[in-house]
């Protein structure tokens, strides 16, 4: 069964750079069977996509934050990783990472990890 | 950008059906899918591709898509079903999640 973990600071500052990893195991983020995404909520708020990755280092992001997004993949630790700039108090949120069952246009999230609570503030 | 509606809440006392709507334009021209979440926990798919269950699911989650509204069904509510559901669909390449609907089991 293939498990995904967050990771990374708790904090950022306002105008830094969030930078957070996703371990995944029981799974090698190397298949060509997966996409592999970020998603984030706001406190008392709905889910919000960040975007995906897929082996090949094609990755696509939601138009609302693509210019701040970097999504990346380390194969050597399977693991991928989002980078987030520029940040301001509306990025505080609980990020996701998951994977998705393909790139089809019906593309389920069907693994989730934990989440990771992340706040803005100086 | 495309926008999905759902109810804010809805109330089912234990042993009824709860229905939950999703609206979109041309919504049942997507495919979509139905996420739970339970306070303090990441969401877990119920229902994908309108009206699949994933292993494990209850045969009490039930889905359609039809038009421009998708709507979740669980039939026989249990306390377990209380969360929080989201519906989800894809614009092009980008996710979309409904605004979210609170189940209460009363």
């Amino acid at each position: 069964q293939v498990q995904l973990q967050e990771s990374g600071p708790g904090l950022v500052k306002p105008s830094e750079t969030l930078s957070l990893t996703c371990a995944v195991s029981g799974g090698s983020i190397s298949s060509r069977s997966y996409y592999w995404s970020w998603i984030r909520q706001s406190a008392g708020k709905g889910l919000e996509y960040i975007g995906r990755i897929y082996i090949s280092g094609s990755t696509d992001c939601n138009p609302s934050l693509r210019s701040r997004v970097t999504i990346s993949l380390d194969t050597s630790k399977n693991q991928l990783s989002l980078k987030l700039s520029s940040v301001t108090a509306a990025d505080t949120a609980i990020y996701y990472c998951a994977r998705l069952d393909s790139g089809s246009y019906h593309a389920t999230f069907d693994h989730w990890g934990q989440g990771t609570l992340v706040t803005v503030s100086s | 950008s495309y926008d999905l509606t759902q109810p804010p809440s809805v109330s089912v006392s234990p042993g009824q059906t709860a229905s939950i709507t999703c609206s979109g334009d041309k919504l049942g021209e997507k495919y979509v899918c139905w996420y739970q979440q339970k306070p303090g926990q990441s969401p877990v798919v119920v229902i994908y591709q309108d009206l699949k269950r994933p292993s494990g699911i209850p045969e009490r989650f039930s889905g359609s898509n039809s038009g421009n509204t998708a709507t979740l069904t669980i039939s026989e509510t249990q306390a377990m079903d209380e969360a929080d559901y989201y519906c989800q669909v894809w614009d092009s390449i980008t996710a979309v999640f409904g605004t979210g609907t609170k189940v209460t089991v009363l």
